[in-house]
Order: structure tokens, then C-alpha cells, then sequence
């Protein structure tokens, strides 16, 4: 079965420092992407950043960056010079293509705040 | 903002009522998916539609009753709940392209949902 884990619930940084958040997954599909997602209070699901499976850069979007180990299953998302803004749920997300629909696999989230 | 929106916002209902969520997409999009979020658990995938038609039935109960009309709209109706299906109802989009997990999920801001 596929499965999405994050294992920190919480995390907080200060305003400007770097904060990394982890992600580990379970797979036996070949063909996949990965996902990082922010839920604000306003409750809006905004896509952070994505990882293609058979891309082995890691992809990078401004200040938040991704650490993908394809073996490890490991998909960890770096936010630099953190700011207020960007404290919100964190959710990391798996994708695959089955039975003629996509599924999105979304771990249980972790709370980032964010201190002045 | 995404492109998908959803009505009501939030929605109080008794047991015996029969209520509506709605969501409407702008973005051309041909996939439309419902999504329950609850405390401490991981968004769960309810449904799937494909160009309007039902791709995915996540082992729902019966008393969600999901309708596409167009692939711009996507409704889910409500009747005889039971107190814990008191969630966030999220309802996403995307362009599904057959034989690949290519695509970007977007989501709207979701009904909270509050059964007494």
C-alpha cells in the first residue's frame, strides 16, 4: 500500500533562519511524483513545490527546495530564509496514475510556525 | 486563489437534514476529486471523476452522494450524517493526461462541516 509519512506533527523556526521538514514514503510503483503542500489558516491547499520519480535533480522554487533520495524513499522540503508568511500546515503528497484516475496520497501534515 | 471554488464555507446540519457542497472550477480542467480532512488524520480521498464520469469510489458511505454535471462542476449531497462526519470537505482539480502521474491537484478553500 502506499503511504505518506511526515514525522514531525510540529516544527518552528525563527523569521530569516532555514527549517527543514521531513517526509518518507512507501512505494512500488515506478512512475510517481511527489508533492509539498501549505494549508494557511485560510485553509486553501496551495502547491509549495513538485518531484518527478525519474528526475534525479532536486527541484527547487525561490527559498523552498527539495532533498529527494529515490532509495531511501525520502522527500524532504527545505525552506530558506523563512518568513512570516510561511507558516501553515505542511502537507507532503504522493501521486500515481491507476485504473484510469490519478490518486493523491497525502501524509497527516506538519504545523510550521514561524517566529519573529 | 486557485481557480476552484466551493460553497458554502462552512455549513451546519442536523442528522435527519439533506444538504449540498458545492465546487465549480475555472481552470479547464477535465478531473474532479472530494476530499474529507479531520483532525489528526491525513486528507482522505473520497471520489474521482473523469470527465464527468465516476472513476473512484473510495469505500464512501452511501449517505455521500456525489454528482458531476460538467466537468466544471461538482457537487456532493448530503443526507442522514452522523456526528463524525463533522470534517473539512475539500474539492480539487486537475488536467488528467492518461498514462502518467503528471498532474497538479488544485484545491479550493473546502466547506467546514459541522453535524449535530
Amino acid at each position: 500500500a502506499q503511504t505518506v509519512t511526515q514525522s514531525q506533527p510540529e516544527m518552528s523556526v525563527q523569521e530569516a533562519e532555514t527549517v527543514t521538514l521531513s517526509c518518507t514514503y512507501d512505494t512500488s510503483e515506478s512512475d510517481y511524483y511527489l508533492f509539498w503542500y501549505k494549508q494557511p489558516p485560510s485553509r486553501q491547499m496551495i502547491l509549495v513545490i513538485r518531484q518527478e520519480a525519474y528526475k534525479q535533480q532536486n527541484a527547487t522554487e525561490n527559498r523552498f527546495s527539495v532533498n529527494f533520495q529515490k532509495a531511501a524513499k525520502s522527500f524532504s522540503l527545505k525552506i530558506s530564509d523563512s518568513q512570516l508568511g510561511d507558516a501553515a500546515m505542511y502537507f507532503c503528497a504522493y501521486t500515481w496514475a491507476q485504473g484510469g484516475s490519478e490518486k493523491l496520497v497525502f501524509g497527516k501534515g506538519t504545523k510550521l510556525t514561524v517566529n519573529p | 486563489e486557485t481557480g476552484v471554488t466551493q460553497t458554502p464555507r462552512h455549513l451546519v446540519m442536523g442528522m435527519t437534514n439533506k444538504k449540498s457542497l458545492k465546487c465549480e472550477q475555472h481552470l479547464g480542467h477535465n478531473a474532479m476529486y472530494w476530499y474529507k480532512q479531520s483532525a489528526k488524520k491525513p486528507l482522505e480521498l473520497m471520489f474521482v471523476y473523469n470527465f464527468k464520469e465516476q472513476t473512484e469510489n473510495n469505500s464512501v458511505p452511501s449517505r455521500f452522494s456525489p454528482e458531476c454535471p460538467n466537468s466544471s462542476h461538482l457537487f456532493l449531497h448530503l443526507h442522514t450524517l452522523q456526528p463524525e462526519d463533522s470534517a473539512l470537505y475539500l474539492c480539487a482539480s486537475s488536467q488528467y493526461i492518461a498514462g502518467g502521474a503528471k498532474n497538479i491537484q488544485y484545491f479550493g478553500a473546502g466547506t467546514r462541516l459541522s453535524v449535530l
